[in-house]
């Protein structure tokens, strides 16, 4: 079954605790990003990745990094998470980088950051 | 830059009511046009899409109009059943960007 997976669903962690939530996708997409969905605001764009090796701030990149070395993952870390990063997180990928294409969306991530 | 506007909810309906959920953009240049649910518990799914101006998205009854004159792609339905609870976003892309620029999303429950 064709899909974005991410790890873990749920989190709950102190001020300053490192954190890694991963995020990996079946379909061999090329495009992979991050986004935070907060109440009142949507989602905003974190990171994107249009390749392996290859990724690029968007909206809301501070206090988060991302790396892609292989295609099919693309893992968002807190190096040292704060309370204003509680939010509920997805990772999504699309075929390629073209405005016409569908993006496919995992399940999501609640992190609360005490 | 680029924004979308939504509609404000939540709203509240009754089965077999007529839905329409309001969404103004802001862009430069042709982008495109998705409306994407969610859900309860799950991730964004695209419900619909409008990749030019006049083109009609259209799935699981549901249709929205790409407007250039008006900048908008409202959805609407013509008799929502419970099913239909979800969160609703409009969101866009511009030519040459992957990156969704999101509305704020409009919560929609259908009662019986």
């Amino acid at each position: 079954e064709a899909q974005v997976t991410q790890n873990p669903r749920y989190l709950i962690t102190v001020t300053g605790k490192k954190l890694t939530v991963t995020c990996s996708q079946n379909m061999n997409h090329e495009y992979m990003s991050w986004y935070r969905q907060d109440p009142g605001l949507g989602l905003r764009q974190i990171y994107y990745s249009m390749n392996v090796e290859v990724t690029d701030k968007g909206d809301v990149p501070e206090g988060y990094k991302v790396s892609r070395k292989e295609k099919r993952n693309f893992p968002l870390i807190l190096e040292s998470p704060s309370p204003n990063q509680t939010s509920l997180y997805f990772c999504a990928s699309s075929f390629s980088r073209s405005s016409y294409n569908e993006q496919f969306f995992g399940p999501g991530t609640r992190l609360t950051v005490l | 830059g680029n924004s979308v506007t939504q509609m404000e909810g939540p709203v509240t309906l009754s089965e077999e009511a007529f839905l329409t959920i309001n969404c103004t953009y802001t862009a430069t240049g042709y982008p495109s046009l998705f409306w994407y649910v969610q859900y309860p518990g799950e991730g964004l799914q695209l419900l619909l899409k409008a990749t030019k101006a006049d083109d009609k998205g259209s799935n699981k009854g549901f249709e929205a109009t790409y407007r250039k004159e008006t900048t908008s792609f409202h959805l609407e339905k013509g008799s929502v059943q419970v099913s239909d609870s979800a969160v609703y976003f409009c969101a866009l892309s511009a030519f040459g960007n992957e990156k969704l620029t999101f509305g704020t999303g409009t919560r929609l429950t259908i009662i019986p």
